[in-house]
């Protein structure tokens, strides 16, 4: 079945840096990706939609200068989380749509920020 | 805003009971809802979709939706204490879009 492959699974930065996380569909072309951020013993929330070679889709209250996603192409799509803050700790997680089908959500495994 | 309402429980449930799981949502125009389970500190894994009105089972899984009431419902028979998890629901509206989580249920199957 379709896999999509998330790097790195745990990262503690200093605050004011720069944490890249990137997502990867190993055995299909996706579409579109999404990003989801969970706080602890809170549900996911979607942060923002990509699609191959355009701009990502922010959802309300996503600061789109802070999260930098880019899809250059149809099996990667990478997460910057620019100046990390205490407060962007959270568990990152990226999904992948293969074509438009209802069985297309893939998930990656997951990447723990910690900023320190 | 597109909203999907989950007891967050826990609920507890004897080994060998059905745990049942339910769910509501906001958004007449959803199409499509999942089921996904959710052990601590990892990714979400996909137990069941569904997207007609009516029953879907799949081995001791059965999703339950009723598109009127706005109602889906996930139901394990013969619990076990690896079920035990958060259970996430999910909706999608149409299309590409992606998915709207509700908090998920704390699931305790007690051996």
């Amino acid at each position: 079945g379709a896999v999509v492959s998330q790097h790195p699974s745990r990262v503690i930065c200093k605050s004011g840096t720069s944490v890249k996380i990137e997502c990867r569909s190993l055995d299909f072309q996706a579409t579109t990706m999404f990003w989801y951020r969970q706080f602890p013993k809170k549900s996911l929330m979607l942060m923002a939609t990509s699609n191959e070679g355009s701009k990502a889709t922010y959802e309300q209250g996503v600061e789109k200068d802070k999260f930098l996603i880019n899809h250059a192409s149809l099996t990667l799509s990478t997460l910057t989380v620019t100046s990390a803050h205490p407060e962007d700790s959270s568990f990152y997680i990226c999904s992948a749509l293969a074509g438009q089908g209802n069985y297309g959500y893939t998930f990656g495994s997951g990447t723990r920020l910690t900023v320190v | 805003q597109k909203e999907v309402e989950q007891n967050s429980g826990p609920l507890s449930v004897p080994e060998g009971a059905i745990a049942s799981l339910n769910c509501t949502y906001s958004d007449r125009g959803s199409q499509s809802f999942f089921w996904y389970r959710q052990y601590s500190g990892k990714s979400p894994e996909l137990i069941m979709s569904i997207y007609s009105n009516g029953d879907k089972e799949d081995g001791r899984f059965t999703a339950q939706l009723n598109k009127a009431s706005q109602y889906v419902s996930l139901l394990i028979r013969d619990s076990q204490p690896s079920d035990s998890a958060t259970y996430l629901c999910a909706v999608r509206g149409g299309g590409a879009d992606g998915l709207t989580f509700g908090k998920g249920t704390h699931l305790i199957i007690q051996p």
